[in-house]
């Protein structure tokens, strides 16, 4: 039974077009985390809902933005993909604090 | 200096064989400390937690040295599923909830 459920798995956008990731969890978890994925490269942290207090990483772009209207839904706004965005963004929820991170499949982002 | 370091490999070695990854960490103030492994083009998935004492688990032990801030993860009796790419991962800092993620260390076991 998928517990961080992420869609698309896969998704084509253009440069400068805006586009929407999703991710949903099962697990009543309260923080929920977003993280991009470069080929080679460490998982990145972009930023992070505990409950509903939303956390920036320092260096987190503003083209990059998130939404979380309930538990179990937290979104991923990307305002004008530029090519340097491609990568895997995964999404990733704890119970609380550093605890153990369940990560969904990702969604492996193309920018044309 | 990155919050995380390890040694990226690849690591191949002959199934049966024991295999040691190192990682070190910057911030003395973590408290929480992983090993995740990664398959290619796949998420991270939960392999282990460290504790200080050190724990074991199968054909896995992961040892923690506070003093030195590094942390192993030895691999006995390697199987070709063990072929895997992986992570050290720690906490940045007590009560925070972010967690740091090394490089990953890449792992190949030959038949």
């Amino acid at each position: 039974d998928a517990m961080v459920i992420q869609n698309p798995r896969y998704q084509v956008t253009q440069f400068g077009k805006p586009v929407t990731l999703s991710c949903s969890q099962t697990l009543n978890h309260n923080v929920m985390y977003w993280y991009q994925q470069k080929s080679s490269q460490a998982p990145k942290l972009l930023f992070h809902y505990y409950d509903k207090d939303f956390n920036n990483e320092a260096d987190t772009p503003d083209n990059f933005q998130s939404r979380r209207p309930n538990t179990s839904f937290c979104f991923l706004d990307i305002r004008s993909p530029g090519l340097g965005d491609a990568a895997m963004y995964l999404c990733a929820t704890s119970i609380a604090g550093p605890e153990t991170q369940y990560f969904g499949p990702g969604t492996r982002l193309l920018v044309l | 200096r990155k919050e995380v370091e390890q040694d990226p490999g690849p690591f191949n070695v002959p199934e049966g064989a024991t295999v040691a990854f190192n990682c070190t960490y910057s911030n003395s103030a973590s408290q929480s400390f992983f090993w995740y492994r990664q398959d290619c083009r796949k998420e991270p998935k939960l392999l282990m937690s460290v504790y200080s004492s050190g724990n074991e688990d199968g054909r896995f032990t992961a040892q923690l040295n506070r003093a030195s801030q590094y942390i192993s993860l030895l691999i006995r009796d390697s199987k070709l599923s063990d072929s895997a790419t992986y992570l050290c991962v720690v906490n940045g800092q007590t009560g925070a909830n972010n967690l740091f993620f090394g490089t990953g260390t890449r792992l190949t076991v030959i038949p």
